[in-house]
């Protein structure tokens, strides 16, 4: 079966320091990736996908088929990118999401 | 342009006692799921729904129950409510199964059972 593992439940940084949230995953065929966030007090939101290689908000994710991994990376980090962080996965894109225990990004000024 | 919509967004329930949570989604998504979010557990799969009709059980179904009878609608009801069942209940729709486009989320319920 497949799992997503965030193995931190809490990372804290500097504001201005480079972040990455690690996430792994175990599948064995070609699955589709999801970066979540959860602001404080708002509803979970998509924040990238890998199939579509984009950067939102300065964050990017690079899947590492020979590692099964998907780190969240943004080069300098800010105030407002405090917030819940929740990896996901799906077999395919007609199948359900999987989703990570989350790991909660904290910016310190 | 509302999105999926959930009602109450907090409930206090004594144990043994009955509620339906409500969602509704307005996007026309045939796909729509229940997950239930615990402190350092994540969100766990409930129930989902592949159409009007259809409803399959997901990794944490036992003690709920769900029926779609429209597309736009997805209620989750608990029968007898337990402790156990004191969580935040996310839920959300998507297009196609999640169609690589993800899932669009309600604001979500905060139930505690006492």
């Amino acid at each position: 079966a497949q799992r997503v593992t965030q193995p931190e439940k809490l990372l804290s940084v500097f504001k201005g320091a480079p972040v990455e949230l690690k996430c792994n995953y175990s599948y064995s065929g070609s699955p589709e990736l999801f970066w979540y966030v959860q602001y404080s007090r708002q509803r979970l939101q998509l924040l990238l996908r890998h199939i579509s290689r984009e950067s939102i908000k300065g964050f990017t994710a690079d899947l590492n088929k020979g590692e099964t991994s998907f780190h969240l990376k943004k080069p300098f980090a800010q105030e407002e990118d405090s917030a819940m962080y929740y990896c996901a996965l799906s077999k395919n894109r007609d199948d359900k999401i999987i989703f990570g225990k989350g790991t909660r990004l904290h910016i310190l000024p | 342009n509302a999105g999926v919509t959930q009602t109450p967004k907090f409930r206090i329930l004594k144990i043994g006692q009955s509620m339906t949570l409500q969602c509704t989604q307005d996007m026309n998504h045939n796909y729509m799921y229940w997950y239930r979010q615990d402190p350092g557990m994540g969100l766990k799969l409930i129930y989902y729904s592949v159409g009007a009709g259809i409803t399959d059980k997901g990794e944490v179904p036992n003690g709920y129950n769900v029926s779609r009878s429209t597309t736009e609608d997805f209620p989750l009801r608990l029968e007898l409510a337990a402790p156990s069942q004191t969580s935040v209940y996310f839920c959300a729709s998507s297009q196609l199964g999640q169609g690589g486009y993800g899932y669009t989320f309600g604001s979500g319920t905060r139930l505690t059972v006492v």
